[in-house]
């Protein structure tokens, strides 16, 4: 069975302050990995992909991967509280059907 | 920015009653997915749909589920006979393919079995 793990939290960050986010994956095969936003009742957004080890900078966004020890995670600096909401780490596995594998997502409160 | 479109927002349905639940894809996209995500548990797959056909079938998509793209634009999701696990927010994704492209969700559709 192919899983993807993260912490479900709360993570709980100060205003302004780096949350980071971390996901492991058990499918050595898994190709290209994204972060999606999901606020309560909505559905999914993608805000970050990866495929290739090292960090991605989007913004306030960092996406960083690691195959070799099969880790990504997601830094977000000065953290706002309108990025209070769970974030889902999905993963394209070995299958070439594109069938995304989710995490159960973890949940970020950003105090003021 | 292009969307996928959902309809209904929310259904309520009796058990054992059929439902089907409605996606408009982005247009030029190719592939087709419906997950599901039942009340503080993760987005699980259901099924992917390529070249009109399942390409892929989770073991939740058994055979009281079907998927139909009736018209070269709509997909849907048949739920025959409903049960009151089947509650769930359901969403439909497309993307235009390729490991390097995430999908675009659909707003979701709310089913409540009663």
């Amino acid at each position: 069975q192919k899983e993807v793990e993260q912490n479900s939290g709360p993570l709980s960050v100060p205003e302004g302050a780096i949350a980071s986010l971390n996901c492991t994956y058990s499918d050595r095969g898994s190709q290209s990995f994204f972060w999606y936003r999901q606020y309560s009742g909505k559905s999914p957004e993608l805000i970050m992909s990866i495929y290739s080890n090292g960090d991605k900078e989007d913004g306030r966004f960092t996406a960083q991967l690691n195959k070799a020890s099969q880790y990504v995670s997601l830094l977000i600096r000065d953290s706002q509280p309108s990025d209070s909401a769970t974030y889902l780490c999905a993963v394209y596995g070995s299958s070439n059907t594109g069938k995304l594998i989710f995490g159960q997502g973890t949940t970020l409160q950003v105090k003021p | 920015e292009p969307e996928v479109t959902q309809t209904p927002s929310h259904q309520v349905t009796q058990m054992g009653q059929e439902v089907i639940l409605r996606c408009v894809p982005i247009s030029n996209h190719l592939y087709f997915y419906w997950y599901r995500q039942i009340l503080g548990q993760k987005v699980e797959f259901l099924v992917s749909f390529y070249n009109n056909e399942i390409s892929e079938k989770s073991e939740i998509f058994d055979d009281q589920f079907s998927v139909e793209r009736p018209d070269g634009s709509n997909f849907t999701l048949k739920i025959r006979s409903t049960k009151l696990e089947d509650s769930a927010m359901y969403f439909c994704a497309s993307t235009s393919g390729g490991v390097f492209y995430g999908y675009t969700f659909g707003s979701g559709t709310r089913l409540t079995v009663v």
